[in-house]
């Protein structure tokens, strides 16, 4: 079954930088997923998608402080030179063969 | 630049049809490989995906959703619409309108709906 794993919670304090794990079920650790960012009361945004191999294609506007990389089973996503807007959930999404899976969410705080 | 807005009732009662539908601007609908769908959010809650379909008619739907979920295109009008039947209170959420590309590349701004008597 295609799980993604993401932890509760996250914090760093403004101008440091944060990573925030996504971590795909066994057996499918070569899939590919995307990172979605909803600040409170938003929608959510599109920020990259991120293949096994680290590369990774970002949305239009994207900050070049979001960046990604991949090891094993393991999708980060890394905020740079964090902002208080930068404040928000963080999704990670995939999909399989006629279906679509989220993660359940990191909240990032900013302190 | 891709954009999706959705529009329809913001209340809806139970057992009845909640009627969504979504303008895609910016983008064809007709491309290949790309599918269009839904995702709710109930409130102060996560991500759900509802379903998707693609120009050519492929449709898939949340399983725990299927029985009840229709989706479809209109690449003449680029748009797409959902409706769900018999709604309870399980689905008050926000509903968001989505373009697939494998992964969700664009989002539209989302609709609350409430289901309530």
């Amino acid at each position: 079954q295609l799980v993604l794993t993401q932890s509760p919670s996250a914090s760093a304090s403004l101008g440091a930088s944060v990573k925030l794990t996504c971590t795909l079920s066994t057996g499918h650790s070569n899939y590919a997923i995307a990172w979605h960012q909803q600040q409170p009361q938003k929608g959510p945004r599109y920020l990259m998608r991120l293949n096994s191999d680290g590369s990774h294609t970002k949305g239009d506007g994207i900050p070049d402080r979001f960046s990604g990389s991949s090891s094993g089973a393991e999708r980060y996503l890394t905020i740079s030179s964090l902002q208080s807007e930068d404040e928000a959930d963080y999704y990670c999404q995939t999909w399989g063969a006629g279906f679509y899976v989220f993660g359940t969410g990191t909240t990032v705080t900013v302190l | 630049q891709l954009q999706l807005q959705e529009s329809g009732p913001g209340l809806v009662k139970p057992s009845e049809t909640l009627s969504l539908t979504c303008i895609v601007s910016g983008h064809s609908m007709n491309s290949s490989n790309y599918f269009w769908g839904w995702i709710r959010q109930p409130p102060g809650k996560g991500l759900e995906w509802v379903g998707s379909m693609s120009h050519s008619g492929t449709t898939y739907s949340n399983p725990s959703l299927k029985t009840r979920v229709t989706i479809s295109v209109d690449t003449s009008e680029n748009q797409l619409s959902l409706k769900l039947t018999s709604v309870t209170a399980a689905d008050t959420a926000v509903y968001y309108c989505a373009a697939t590309f494998g992964v969700v590349i664009g989002w539209g701004q989302g609709t609350l709906v409430t289901v309530s008597s």
